[in-house]
């Protein structure tokens, strides 16, 4: 079974500060992973996607991929209280179907 | 991205009953997925939604409680059929825009809770 594992949290991080949101994953021919953001209720919102090894920056955010540790995470820089919500990782094993995996979610606060 | 509205965007069901959900799409899309998304919980992928063929159903669903309809590029239904308590969750839909990414874009989805 394909699993992608986060931490529930909370995480509870100062404005202003970076927040490290972490993720591990089990299929290791697994070739694309995504960020979601999710507002209590509301659907997800894609914040950031990466394919290959290394950093990928976009604003704020930073994703980072290690696929020999099996290990993805999202860096969230200058937080803002705007950003409270619960950060969903996903992941997609490949083949023409492209279904993605999801975790459980980390939830996030940012305190002013 | 695309833009995908959901009908209804929740209702309240008695037991026993059927619920048909609408996704609609603004432009074409290569696929279409149905979510569900239980109270606390994350996402698990109920089936992938195939233009003009039967659906394709993850383990633990099945066609006769799910049946799965998408008859052109821009729409699907998912049905809830004969529902319980148990099936009280937001269901969403998602699609995939391009044919060389895997980003899935989701709709605003569905939160049935049934009594």
């Amino acid at each position: 079974q394909k699993e992608v594992e986060q931490n529930s949290g909370p995480l509870s991080v100062p404005e202003g500060a970076i927040a490290s949101l972490n993720c591990t994953y089990s299929d290791r021919v697994s070739q694309s992973f995504f960020w979601y953001r999710q507002y209590s209720g509301k659907s997800p919102e894609l914040i950031m996607s990466i394919y290959s090894n290394g950093d990928k920056e976009d604003g704020r955010f930073t994703a980072q991929l290690n696929k020999a540790s099996q290990y993805v995470s999202l860096l969230i820089r200058d937080s803002q209280p705007s950003d409270s919500a619960t950060y969903l990782c996903a992941v997609n094993s490949g083949g023409s179907n492209y279904k993605l995996t999801f975790g459980k979610g980390t939830l996030l606060t940012v305190n002013p | 991205s695309a833009v995908i509205s959901q009908k209804p965007s929740r209702d309240i069901c008695q037991r026993g009953t059927s619920l048909t959900i609408q996704c609609q799409v603004d432009s074409q899309v290569t696929m279409m997925f149905w979510y569900r998304q239980q109270p606390g919980q994350s996402l698990t992928l109920i089936a992938t939604a195939n233009q003009g063929s039967e659906a394709t159903y993850e383990s633990g669903f099945v066609i006769d409680k799910f049946p799965i309809s998408r008859p052109n590029l821009t729409f699907s239904t998912l049905t809830v059929s004969n529902m319980s308590p148990e099936d009280s969750s937001i269901y969403l839909c998602s699609v995939r825009v391009s044919p060389f990414t895997g980003e899935l874009f989701f709709g605003e989805g569905s939160r049935l809770t049934v009594l």
